[in-house]
């Protein structure tokens, strides 16, 4: 079993849905956590980032955190053309000397104008 | 700012010819600094990371390794290229300041 469970879709949705993308976990000790946004033939860039359990919200973007569940969330609202890329999530245990990142596979996400 | 340059963005290299990637970070110092290889539909692979000059720490045996000559350099190798070393090369760095990763943008490695 993979630390880090991450459906890699394709999903594809219509302009102006709402979008939930997900992550499940197993290791408990995870208490930092990131979504990443890849463009085609990019590098990932940080999109969210949370610590602990909660709900963050940015613009039309919402991370949620349920560490109870060890499940991950990112919500978009009023989803654009321009949101389509891959999502994927990240999760560390702490700020330890290298900090180091556990990722999802990524979801490949297509917003259709 | 700090600002994370990788070079080249693409590169078609035969099977048995070296490799080098180069990876530097402007704007901080003494970051942790990465090497991830992105196959094409999977993850993120880490290969390598160092949190400091000539301290390289490997992830997953391989046909390449790593150097940090300078604080803001970090050096990705080969001798002798694979055909399963395509894939899609991520440098990245972070500090104690930081979210997460800064990754570069990437350079796309065809080995035929």
């Amino acid at each position: 079993q993979k630390e880090v469970e991450q459906d890699p879709g394709p999903l594809s949705v219509p302009e102006g849905a709402i979008v939930s993308l997900n992550c499940t976990y197993s290791n408990s000790a995870f208490q930092y956590f990131m979504w990443y946004r890849q463009y085609s033939r990019k590098g990932p860039e940080l999109l969210m980032y949370t610590y602990s359990s909660g709900n963050k919200e940015d613009g039309r973007f919402t991370a949620q955190v349920d560490k109870s569940s060890k499940y991950i969330s990112l919500f978009i609202r009023d989803s654009q053309p321009s949101d389509s890329a891959t999502y994927l999530c990240a999760m560390s245990e702490g700020s330890g000397s290298a900090r180091q990142l556990t990722f999802g596979s990524g979801t490949q996400l297509t917003v259709l104008p | 700012s700090q600002t994370i340059h990788q070079w080249p963005a693409t590169l078609v290299q035969p099977v048995g010819s070296p490799l080098s990637l180069e990876c530097t970070v402007e704007g901080t110092s003494n970051p942790n600094l990465y090497w991830y290889r992105q196959a094409a539909g999977r993850g993120l692979q880490l290969l390598f990371y160092s949190v400091g000059i000539g301290q390289i720490s490997s992830e997953v045996p391989q046909n390449l390794s790593a150097s940090r000559p300078q604080d803001r350099q970090f050096i990705l190798s080969s001798k002798k290229l694979l055909l399963s070393d395509s894939g899609f090369y991520l440098c990245a760095w972070s500090s104690w300041f930081n979210y997460g990763y800064t990754f570069g943008s990437g350079t796309r490695l065809t080995v035929v």
